[in-house]
């Protein structure tokens, strides 16, 4: 039972490129979400999905934008990339937003911006 | 604007003592606590939640406790075990919004033997 697969596991990236975060779950959770995590700080999020084809901002979503066509995946996409991006990205997902599930994370992919 | 406060990065116990790590909030739009424990290179993974409705919750080892007019929640581990070594964050759910989390900064526990 892998749960939620993040790929790639480390990147660097030069200022102006772009990259896409690859995230999947075999849980069938409906909810899925992209937090980054800053070094000293906790998680804040970027966006969210309640369910494929639906799609929501975050605390900081500028910079980033996401898709969800599929129930199991939801990429993260960095469009120009910034020093200010360089985060660890964890991706989550949750069976039920309302009820007492608690989100299952990745293991995070960790991304330097140089 | 810290919704969500853990205000000790750090906290140092000894192996077989209670570690109490706090955690308070300003916001009364949550219906859902949860702790997660993170390893360094690892995503955090949960440990236990409890209801905006519920003061205490417990697991094993582990109790969290709130206290709505303090706005404030606090997780107990008993004993404390090596193994329990990692950053504990506080995360608050809002009332529908697509289960969404609202996490604190952490504290960095460390269980000495």
């Amino acid at each position: 039972n892998a749960g939620v697969t993040q790929t790639p596991k480390f990147r660097i990236l030069k200022i102006g490129q772009s990259m896409t975060l690859q995230c999947t779950q075999d849980m069938n959770h409906n909810y899925m979400y992209w937090y980054r995590q800053d070094p000293g700080m906790g998680l804040k999020l970027i966006y969210y999905s309640v369910g494929a084809g639906i799609t929501d901002k975050g605390e900081v979503p500028n910079g980033y934008n996401v898709s969800r066509s599929t129930t199991e995946d939801f990429p993260l996409r960095l469009e120009l990339a910034a020093p200010s991006q360089t985060s660890v990205y964890f991706c989550a997902s949750c069976s039920d937003g309302a009820g007492a599930q608690p989100q299952h994370f990745g293991d995070g992919t960790r991304l330097s911006i140089l | 604007d810290q919704q969500v406060k853990q205000n000790s990065p750090s906290l140092s116990v000894q192996e077989g003592r209670i570690s109490i790590l706090n955690c308070d909030y300003t916001n009364s739009m949550f219906d859902y606590f949860l702790w997660y424990k993170k390893y360094p290179a690892e995503g955090p993974t949960f440990l236990i939640s409890i209801s905006s409705i519920k003061d205490k919750n417990e697991d094993g080892r582990f109790t969290v406790f709130l206290n709505k007019s303090a706005k404030h929640l606090s997780l107990h581990i008993v004993p404390s075990q090596p193994g329990d070594s990692a950053v504990y964050f506080c995360a608050a759910r809002p009332y529908n919004q697509g289960g969404k989390l609202i996490f604190g900064q952490g504290t960095e526990l460390s269980v000495k033997p």
